[in-house]
């Protein structure tokens, strides 16, 4: 079975600062995990992907996460936050059949 | 050039109505998704189709009927609608394969009164 855990609903950073969003995935097969961005009334947009290439993975606007096996952890980062960051961000894992397993989401607001 | 689009935005209507939603991708995918976003945003997927063919069909009421005419185009159709349909519903498509990501329209947010 897949599941996604966003371990913190609400992450409040203030401009400048690093971004951590946390997430842990359940899975049966090799997954692959992405972040997706939802600003405000707006649809989803992709930040990044793993799938099974470097751990690694550099996003836009500055975003990377790193894959660990051994702590099925998928955590989303970013050395210095931004105003624009601000939004909600889901982590999902997929494995065969590209079924989407969302996590609930973290919101994220930058304090200027 | 949009890649997802849904129509209309916004649907408000009363409950017991009858509407639909449309969906067209310009992406060359096979696959094509609807999800519903809850008031907390928590996403859920609701169906897919590949290649016109319903794959993926989860525990939804059988007031909501998809209807994909081609693989460019995936409808969502609601009959008599509740108070608890109040939603974001959320087009998606993808090539069918591992790893692949979805591409997500921007969402059609429905209000029954």
């Amino acid at each position: 079975a897949q599941s996604v855990t966003q371990l913190d609903s609400h992450v409040s950073v203030s401009e400048g600062t690093p971004v951590l969003l946390r997430c842990n995935y359940s899975s049966s097969y090799s997954p692959s995990l992405f972040w997706y961005v939802q600003h405000p009334n707006k649809g989803l947009q992709l930040l990044l992907k793993y799938t099974s290439a470097a751990t690694l993975v550099k996003g836009i606007n500055g975003f990377e996460a790193e894959f660990k096996k051994s702590e099925t952890s998928f955590h989303l980062t970013k050395p210095s936050a931004h105003m624009s960051d601000a939004a909600e961000y889901f982590c999902v894992v997929t494995t065969i059949g590209n079924q989407f397993y969302f996590g609930t989401g973290t919101s994220l607001t930058v304090i200027p | 050039d949009t890649a997802v689009s849904q129509t209309p935005k916004y649907l408000v209507t009363q409950m017991g109505n009858d509407k639909s939603i449309k969906c067209e991708q310009n992406l060359g995918h096979d696959t094509m998704y609807w999800y519903k976003q809850d008031s907390k945003k928590f996403l859920k997927i609701m169906f897919s189709y590949n290649n016109k063919e319903l794959i993926i069909n989860e525990t939804v009421p059988n007031r909501f009927s998809p209807k994909s005419p081609d693989k460019a185009h995936l409808n969502l159709h609601i009959n008599s609608l509740e108070l608890g349909d109040s939603a974001v519903y959320f087009c998606a498509s993808s090539q069918r394969s591992v790893a692949y990501e979805q591409y997500f329209g921007p969402g059609t947010r429905l209000t029954v009164t």
